[in-house]
């Protein structure tokens, strides 16, 4: 069975830091491109960034490019998300989302809350 | 980037009732539309890919159609498990992105 198991959030103070990981299982984590979704209290849904399968290739949303960095390895199948100079606006449950092929991100977490506050 | 204007933000129906929501894109892509459902304090799940493909374990009162850069879910007769926010995402090109959202409740 598939599962995505994401840790590392928590409360941080504006313009710091945190790390968020994400540990697949049940499938060969190195064959799919991951992705970050996060989405704010009572609010949508918004991509935060992408990862290829073999880590070559990263994406971002302009919300968080430039402070926000996505990384994998594939030997401890993990994807990681480093966060940095946070904002309020942060604030959100942070998804891992397994993205099969190019058309739809098949398996989701159940997220880690970020808490962007004084 | 891809704009996806989802419409309508929220709707009010009943059990049985034949519901559609509408995403419509800023430029094309290529058929490259999903559609999820999410229930509150869940992950959401695919319902559609590809515009058009229903995923599989889906059951087949969702649908979805795609003209030009307008695209359509529907559910052909609501029922009470499908009470729930529908969301599209484009993933044609970076970055990605969803609609706002369609909350479906009932009325």
């Amino acid at each position: 069975e598939v599962e995505l198991l994401e840790s590392g959030g928590g409360l941080v103070q504006p313009g710091g830091s945190l790390r968020l990981s994400c540990a697949p299982s049940g499938f060969t984590f190195s064959s799919y491109a991951m992705n970050w979704v996060r989405q704010a209290p009572g609010k949508g849904l918004e991509w935060v960034s992408g990862i290829s399968d073999s880590g070559d290739r990263t994406y971002y949303a302009d919300s968080v490019r430039g402070r926000f960095t996505i990384s994998r390895d594939n030997s401890k199948n993990t994807v990681f998300l480093q966060m940095s100079s946070l904002r309020a606006e942060d604030t959100a449950l942070y998804y891992c989302a397994r993205r099969p092929g190019s058309y739809y991100f098949d398996s989701w977490g159940q997220g880690t809350l970020v808490t962007v506050s004084s | 980037d891809i704009q996806l204007t989802q419409s309508p933000s929220f709707l009010s129906a009943s059990v049985g009732d034949r519901v559609t929501i509408t995403c419509r894109a800023s430029q094309g892509i290529s058929s490259s539309l999903a559609w999820y459902q999410q229930k509150p304090g869940k992950a959401p799940k695919v319902l559609i890919y590809a515009a058009s493909t229903l995923q599989g374990g889906v059951p087949s009162r969702f649908s979805g159609s795609e003209s030009g850069t307008e695209f359509t879910l529907t559910i052909s007769s609501l029922q009470p498990e499908d009470f729930a926010t529908y969301y599209c995402q484009q993933l044609n090109n970076y970055p990605l992105t969803f609609g706002g959202g369609t909350k479906v409740e009932i009325k």
